[in-house]
């Protein structure tokens, strides 16, 4: 699977939007990105993922290069509830969900 | 809908003595299931997967060992706890064979050696 590497951490101001980038150069056509966060003491949170396609749902927006060797997590209105570790992760098997240290957004008033 | 369920969410454990923890998923039929650890300020290790009753890939050679004694329930055991066992545990489960389908985990389960 291809690695991931993403900024340890980020400030965004409360109702501006966060946007969270993920580097996944090595990245083989048929690896999908999946985009998960963890709020302190809980499980991960499934957000959002995609292949090809920019893709969007309730939660957020995934933005993915033509070449898809980075993307984009958008959280259109960042609230204090986003404040968490939010993990970029690559994989086409769907048995190895390798999670790193990921980037922990803090959200400011 | 789909949901998980992990017990018990907290448990503090001597050295040297066994573990069982418990996962259930509700509303799906045939799933993957998937035992991570995550150590204090680090990332999620994958100790186990499951594609069904009775069978289990070991990530990492370890102090534990998982079972699936039924479709949807997976199992993580010890017979002595170590020190180093400590950490958050966490049950996963996603749609099996399929690609591009995501995990989902749940709450999970804190557990101090002392």
């Amino acid at each position: 699977d291809a690695k991931t590497t993403q900024p340890p951490s980020m400030d965004c101001a409360e109702g501006r939007a966060a946007n969270l980038p993920c580097n996944h150069s090595t990245i083989s056509g048929n690896e999908y990105v999946y985009w998960y966060r963890q709020i302190h003491s809980q499980g991960p949170q499934y957000i959002i993922h995609g292949l090809k396609n920019n893709e969007t749902n309730e939660m957020a927006s995934l933005i993915i290069t033509e070449d898809r060797k980075s993307s984009t997590l958008i959280l259109p209105h960042a609230t204090l509830r986003d404040t968490a570790v939010y993990y970029c992760i690559v994989t086409s098997t769907g048995n190895q969900f390798y999670f790193g240290t990921g980037t922990s957004l803090t959200v400011i008033p | 809908s789909q949901t998980i369920h992990q017990w018990p969410a907290t448990l503090v454990q001597p050295v040297g003595s066994p573990l069982s923890l418990e996962c259930t998923v509700e509303g799906t039929s045939n799933p993957n299931l998937y035992w991570y650890r995550q150590a204090a300020g680090r990332g999620l290790q994958l100790l186990f997967y499951s594609v069904g009753i009775g069978q289990i890939s070991s990530e990492v050679p370890q102090n534990l060992s998982a079972s699936r004694p039924q479709d949807r329930q997976f199992i993580l055991s010890s017979k002595k706890l170590l020190l180093s066992d400590s950490g958050f545990y966490l049950c996963a489960w996603s749609v099996r064979v399929r690609a591009g389908q995501p995990q989902h985990f749940g709450d999970g389960t804190r557990l101090s050696i002392l």
